[in-house]
């Protein structure tokens, strides 16, 4: 199982932009790399998906080199609702499911007014 | 995720005790897992299903054991509660129509086992 490695909290002042970083050196051919955020309180919740190069949705941008031992979310002019924690994964989803898309300990991101 | 239910939101027991965590989702998803979450830990995978007829264990599936009672339901047991099952556990779903469809999680049960 590739298995990744983020920091474990950030703070950010509104406005700005968030980038997290996530490590996945030894991520495989076919692995996908996925982000959520959870809430207090709340399951997580997907936000963006990507194989290679770059991927943006309406909430977020993914940033993913060629090598694809690192990603990159990019949070845009956060807000104070976007204090939660993140998590980066990888894996192959559709080839059998979610069992071996690890979560880990995800990223701590604090919004400061 | 609302369209995944799950029953109850909160729920404090003693050690000994037989619990029941349900889940149900109104996405028509056949894949279903159960995790726990634990301060520092993450999500940790218990047990999933593909269908009615599949149950697989996960990472950390002693203690526990689940029945899929149908499409939409699926339930997690601890059949004598001990004080480290404490945890925040989550029900997600997941489809496989077209590409690497999304988990989609419920909003988790907080267990309290004294």
């Amino acid at each position: 199982l590739a298995k990744t490695t983020q920091p474990i909290s950030m703070d950010s002042y509104e406005g700005q932009e968030v980038n997290i970083t996530c490590s996945h050196n030894n991520i495989a051919t076919n692995d996908y790399i996925t982000w959520y955020q959870q809430f207090p309180s709340q399951g997580p919740r997907f936000i963006i998906q990507g194989y290679k190069t770059k991927v943006t949705n309406e909430v977020a941008s993914l940033f993913i080199p060629a090598d694809r031992k690192s990603s990159t979310l990019s949070l845009p002019r956060v807000s104070l609702s976007d204090t939660a924690v993140y998590y980066c994964l990888v894996g192959v989803p559709e080839r059998g499911g979610y069992q071996k898309v690890t979560f880990g300990t995800g990223t701590k991101l604090q919004v400061i007014p | 995720d609302a369209d995944v239910t799950q029953t109850p939101r909160n729920r404090i027991t003693k050690t000994g005790k037989r619990i029941m965590l349900e889940c149900s989702q109104t996405k028509g998803h056949d894949r279903m897992y159960w995790y726990r979450q634990d301060p520092g830990l993450g999500l940790r995978l218990i047990y999933y299903s593909f269908d009615v007829k599949d149950i697989n264990k996960g990472e950390i599936s002693d203690g526990y054991s689940v029945s899929r009672q149908a499409q939409a339901k699926f339930s997690l047991s601890l059949e004598s509660a001990i004080p480290n099952q404490t945890a925040l556990y989550f029900c997600a779903t997941s489809g496989t129509q077209g590409g690497n469809q999304p988990q989609h999680f419920g909003d988790g049960t907080r267990l309290s086992i004294l």
